[in-house]
Formats: C-alpha cells, sequence, structure tokens
C-alpha cells in the first residue's frame, strides 16, 4: 500500500526543546514538502526538497530546519527559535517538482507546545 | 496576495450536485485550476484539475469559463463525506525545477452536506 506517512499524530513539547516530525513516503517521488496550517488558515509552505541532498526554504522556513538524506524520508525539525509552533504539520510528496496534480499528503502532526 | 476568491461556506443537501464557485480573474495563460479538498484534521486530497477545457473525473466534474476568469467544481451526488474545506488553486505545472514548486491554499470554501 503506498502512500506517507506521518508520526507521531499528536506532539506535545515544552517551549525550548527543539522537536523532529518524520515524514516517510513509499511512492517513489522525488519531490517533497513540509506544510504548516493554523486553525482557519490555509496552508504555508516551509520547505521543500526535489531530490536527495537538496532541499530550499519556502514562505515560513525561520526556525524550522530539514535534511533530505534518503529519497524516501523528509524530517522536519521545530527548534526553539520557532516563535509560534503550535500548528499542524503537513508533508507531502509529488513525483517531481510542481508536479500538483498527483501530490500526495500525508494525516499530519498536531504538535503542541506549552 | 490572493489568487482566488471562493465563498467561505455552503451548504449542499444530501444526493444534490454542490457547486463550488472560484474566481480567478488574473489567471495567467499558462497556469492551471486545481482543486483540492480537506477533510477534518486530515491532509489535503486532489480532485481534479484543468486548463481551458472542462474536465471530469470518478470524483468531480470541473467548468471552466470561456476567459478562464471563474471555474466551477460539481460534485453530482454529494455525500456527508463529502463535507470538507474545498481549495481552488492557480498554478502552473512545471517540471523544470523552477519556480513552480509550490501551490498557495488560500482558506477555501467550507462545503457542509446536510441528511
Amino acid at each position: 500500500d503506498g502512500g506517507i506517512t506521518q508520526s507521531p499524530k499528536y506532539l506535545f513539547r515544552k517551549e525550548g526543546q527543539n522537536v523532529t516530525l518524520s515524514c516517510e513516503q513509499n511512492l517513489n517521488h522525488d519531490a517533497m514538502y513540509w506544510y504548516r496550517q493554523d486553525p482557519g488558515q490555509g496552508l504555508r509552505l516551509i520547505y521543500y526538497s526535489q531530490i536527495v541532498n537538496d532541499f530550499q526554504k519556502g514562505d515560513i522556513a525561520e526556525g524550522y530546519s530539514v535534511s533530505r538524506e534518503k529519497k524516501e524520508s523528509f524530517p522536519l525539525t521545530v527548534t526553539s527559535a520557532q516563535k509560534n509552533p503550535t500548528a499542524f504539520y503537513l508533508c507531502a510528496s509529488s513525483m517531481y517538482l510542481g508536479a500538483f496534480y498527483e501530490q500526495y499528503f500525508g494525516p499530519g502532526t498536531r504538535l503542541t507546545v506549552t | 496576495d490572493a489568487k482566488t476568491t471562493q465563498p467561505p461556506s455552503m451548504d449542499c443537501a444530501e444526493g444534490r450536485a454542490a457547486n463550488l464557485p472560484c474566481n480567478h480573474s488574473t489567471i495567467s495563460g499558462n497556469e492551471y485550476v486545481y482543486w483540492y479538498r480537506q477533510i477534518h484534521s486530515q491532509g489535503p486530497q486532489y480532485i481534479i484539475h484543468g486548463l481551458k477545457n472542462n474536465e471530469t473525473n470518478e470524483m468531480a466534474s470541473l467548468i471552466i469559463t470561456e476567459d478562464r476568469k471563474s471555474s466551477t467544481l460539481i460534485l453530482p451526488h454529494a455525500t456527508l463525506r463529502d463535507t470538507a474545506v474545498y481549495y481552488c488553486i492557480v498554478s502552473p505545472t512545471d517540471n523544470s525545477g523552477g519556480s513552480n514548486y509550490k501551490l498557495t491554499f488560500g482558506k477555501g470554501t467550507l462545503l457542509t452536506v446536510n441528511p
């Protein structure tokens, strides 16, 4: 069964701690993306990766970091520098960058920082 | 800079057709219209996309006006499971790795299908 998995579904952290969100895909997609969604709002792009060992900042990259050491994996670290980290985080992938007609999203991770 | 305008909410009776409008008056010649939907607390799901011609798939139909300044997503027989936020997005499709790297999701339309 092909798809994107994100874990955990819910995550709680204390302010000042870094936290890493997992994203794995078995669709053999080259491009992967991280979005953030706040209540009642649309999605905003954090980082994206076109290929292994390459990634680019999106619109709201400050306070976040990513790595792309394997094609299947694109973990996102929310650092203590992110001022408002509480949000719903969504990972997505597509065959190649810009193939939006086949962009698949994971189930999301809801992060709460107190 | 919003490229699309959608009503914030709509209601539809179960079994009836749901017609979701979208205005995109500044759309460029190389930009496609994409529709996604997001069921509560899940990731968005691709529905359909089109450039000029009307499109239909197993989920929905997309009607694009001749001047391409607006479009309508049609769910022919809405069910309770179609209750979701529907996003209309315009973007070029490009595999050159250039600037066409993202979809810009606005607030969408919350469609509520009532029994």
